[in-house]
């Protein structure tokens, strides 16, 4: 089965700061892999995605996430937080043998102070 | 704006009401999918359709009806609801082998 876990709730970092929201996964196969942010009354918004290849995927607004196969995480990381990054973010997970059913995590708040 | 647009985005209904919730995708995706956003839960996936064909129906209870008449529109027919259904529902859709997903802005549903 497959399973997403977010560790924190809440991370908190102060602004210029390099953030990281960590999540880990199980999957049977080859692991699809996205990151989501959501801000305030608004729907879900892709960030990034790893499918195959390089395990260091860059994405939206200067966001990257790094794929380790062997500690079967996908963590979202960002050199320099902004305020304006602060928002609820969601790892999710899809089975690449097929289907469409993704998982999502719990979701990260991650509030940044300036 | 993400291309995916719902209406209402709010919506007060009593347990006898019977309502709906529209999703229209302006991306050329031929997948669409309904999910419930609860507070301090996971995303629940409700169902999804794929070339206007249902493929996933997560145990959803049999109050919630979906309908897909065309690729581009998707429908959530909502009877004789409980207060737990109170959440947001967001529809969501995405293209063929592109894994990723554009999600609406979801409608805020309260049951009272």
């Amino acid at each position: 089965a497959q399973s997403v876990a977010q560790p924190e709730d809440q991370v908190n970092v102060a602004e210029g700061n390099p953030l990281t929201v960590k999540c880990t996964y199980s999957v049977s196969g080859n692991p699809y892999l996205f990151w989501y942010v959501q801000y305030p009354n608004r729907g879900l918004q892709f960030l990034l995605k790893y499918i195959t290849g390089d395990n260091l995927v860059k994405g939206s607004y200067g966001f990257e996430a790094e794929f380790n196969k062997s500690q079967t995480s996908f963590h979202l990381k960002k050199p320099s937080a902004l305020v304006s990054d602060s928002a609820l973010y969601f790892c999710a997970v899809r089975d690449g043998t097929g289907g469409f059913k993704t998982i999502f995590g719990a979701g990260t708040r991650l509030f940044v102070k300036a | 704006e993400t291309g995916v647009t719902q209406t209402p985005r709010h919506l007060v209904m009593g347990m006898t009401n019977k309502k709906s919730l529209k999703c229209e995708q302006h991306l050329g995706h031929n997948a669409m999918y309904w999910y419930k956003q609860s507070a301090k839960k996971p995303l629940e996936l409700m169902f999804v359709y794929s070339l206007e064909e249902r493929v996933e129906n997560n145990s959803v209870p049999s109050r919630f009806s979906p309908e897909c008449p065309n690729s581009s529109h998707l429908f959530l027919h909502l009877h004789t609801l409980q207060p737990e259904d109170s959440a947001l529902y967001l529809c969501a859709s995405s293209h063929p082998g592109a894994h990723e997903q554009y999600f609406g802005p979801g409608t805020r549903l309260t049951v009272t």
